[in-house]
């Protein structure tokens, strides 16, 4: 079955500095990749996601990249800020079904 | 984004009883929803996927008697904990899957958690 691998468990960055988290996945049928954010006490909060036909998504200061040869994605926010910090988590699915095989999450910490 | 409701957010109960919590979406009908389980410092776990007007699929060593899923209506699960007990202590979490192709997405609720004493 599918599997994710997330990296790093950890992120300290500078404020104003950029971000880069990476996951790599093993099914190469998988085609949808989300990313989602989560504070303390909350729910995920869905920030960005691609599929497989396309290689980068832009959302203002955040984008994902899609490396389906490698079957790796990455997450970059760049311009940090203190509200930045959080558990970041990716996830991958197969199909149609969305039932999302989840990375292990990095905690993203913003220092002023 | 869409917005999906979920309730409580948090609970606390004597061992024995039983818990409901309930998941709704506001703008969107959601064919299907998923429940979630998350101990502290990890990944989500899923515990099982819910379809409107059909029996839940539960996921590997999710034991169905113990948590009651149902989803009567496009935009409302519910998740029952029955007979909960300390090692039920946890936070649980759903999402509805929006669909409309190139716009489907899964949205989570809030999270309730659930202490059991």
């Amino acid at each position: 079955g599918e599997n994710v691998e997330q990296h790093p468990s950890t992120l300290s960055v500078q404020e104003g500095d950029s971000a880069v988290i990476k996951c790599t996945y093993s099914d190469s049928a998988s085609n949808y990749f989300p990313w989602y954010k989560q504070e303390l006490g909350k729910g995920p909060q869905l920030i960005i996601d691609i599929r497989s036909n396309v290689g980068e998504k832009k959302d203002q200061r955040i984008a994902v990249t899609l490396n389906k040869t490698a079957k790796h994605f990455s997450l970059h926010i760049t311009e940090t800020q203190p509200e930045d910090s959080a558990v970041y988590f990716c996830a991958a699915s197969v199909g149609s079904n969305y039932q999302l095989i989840w990375g292990a999450g990095t905690k993203l910490i913003i220092k002023p | 984004g869409a917005v999906v409701s979920q309730h409580p957010s948090w609970v606390i109960c004597k061992s024995g009883t039983s818990v409901k919590i309930e998941c709704r979406s506001l703008d969107f009908q959601a064919t299907t929803m998923f429940w979630y389980r998350q101990f502290p410092k990890q990944s989500l776990m899923l515990m099982a996927t819910s379809n409107e007007g059909s029996k839940a699929t539960y996921e590997q060593g999710v034991e169905k008697d113990k948590f009651l899923i149902n989803h009567a209506s496009l935009t409302l699960s519910t998740l029952t904990v029955t007979s909960a007990h300390p090692e039920d202590s946890s936070f649980y979490i759903c999402s509805a899957r929006r669909t409309g192709g190139s716009n489907e997405k899964l949205f989570f609720g809030s999270g309730t958690q659930l202490s059991v004493l």
